[in-house]
């Protein structure tokens, strides 16, 4: 089975300051992807940003990036010129590969509540 | 791009009724469907995967007769909560995707349960 740790239960950051979050994970899986979904208050789950595994360059999405470590099965998020929209729960969250055609559940860690400062 | 409506938002009932959640893919078809559930401040749960034109896969300790899932066509998921009680009260949601195979889950906008 599959376990994704978040070991930041709360964060903050200044107005257009940079800010990493923090992910790791436990799997067998040779092939899988990573995700960050954002989750404001009304609680409606946004794809933040997403990693293949067979990939070894980062992710990038304008102020979004991911430092993706295989080995050491570390994903985590930095948000950079941080804005007050970003203040949110922000979810990493894990994904095998299934051979054939299909889908697969997410798993979740447990969340980072991120709040951005004025 | 790919949306998924979930339905209610909200919904109140009392405590012994049933309730019907459901989860629609708009634009796309989707041979299976996920539910979630998250108590408040805590993570996404899975509770159980809906399959079409077949039965439910449900995680352990999710009641299958408490829970029950129906997906009848290519484009909706129901979850049923029946003879509900005050601790099934949470944040339900639903996700599904596109294709091809591992796209990325789109997720409705949940439903608030309230058992009283």
């Amino acid at each position: 089975a599959q376990t994704v740790t978040q070991s930041q239960p709360e964060m903050s950051v200044q107005e257009a300051e940079t800010v990493t979050l923090s992910c790791t994970y436990d799997t067998s899986e040779n092939n899988y992807y990573l995700f960050w979904y954002k989750q404001p208050p009304s609680r409606q789950m946004i794809l933040v940003i997403r990693q293949e595994a067979y990939k070894q360059q980062n992710a990038t999405e304008n102020r979004f990036s991911v430092n993706f470590q295989k080995a050491a099965k570390s994903f985590s998020l930095k948000i950079s010129d941080s804005q007050l929209g970003d203040t949110a729960m922000y979810f990493c969250a894990f994904m095998k590969l299934k051979r054939n055609s299909g889908n697969t559940p997410l798993v979740f860690g447990k969340g980072t509540r991120l709040s951005v400062i004025a | 791009g790919a949306v998924v409506s979930q339905h209610p938002s909200r919904v109140i009932c009392k405590s012994g009724t049933s309730v019907k959640i459901e989860c629609r893919s708009l634009d796309f078809q989707a041979t299976t469907m996920f539910w979630y559930r998250q108590f408040p401040k805590q993570s996404l749960m899975l509770m159980a995967t809906s399959n079409e034109g077949s039965k439910a896969t449900y995680e352990q300790g999710v009641e299958k007769d408490k829970f029950l899932i129906n997906h009848a066509s290519l484009t909706l998921s129901t979850l049923t909560v029946t003879s509900a009680h005050p601790e099934d009260s949470s944040f339900y949601i639903c996700s599904a995707s596109p294709g091809p195979r591992n796209s990325p889950l789109h997720f409705g906008n949940g439903t608030r349960l309230t058992v009283t």
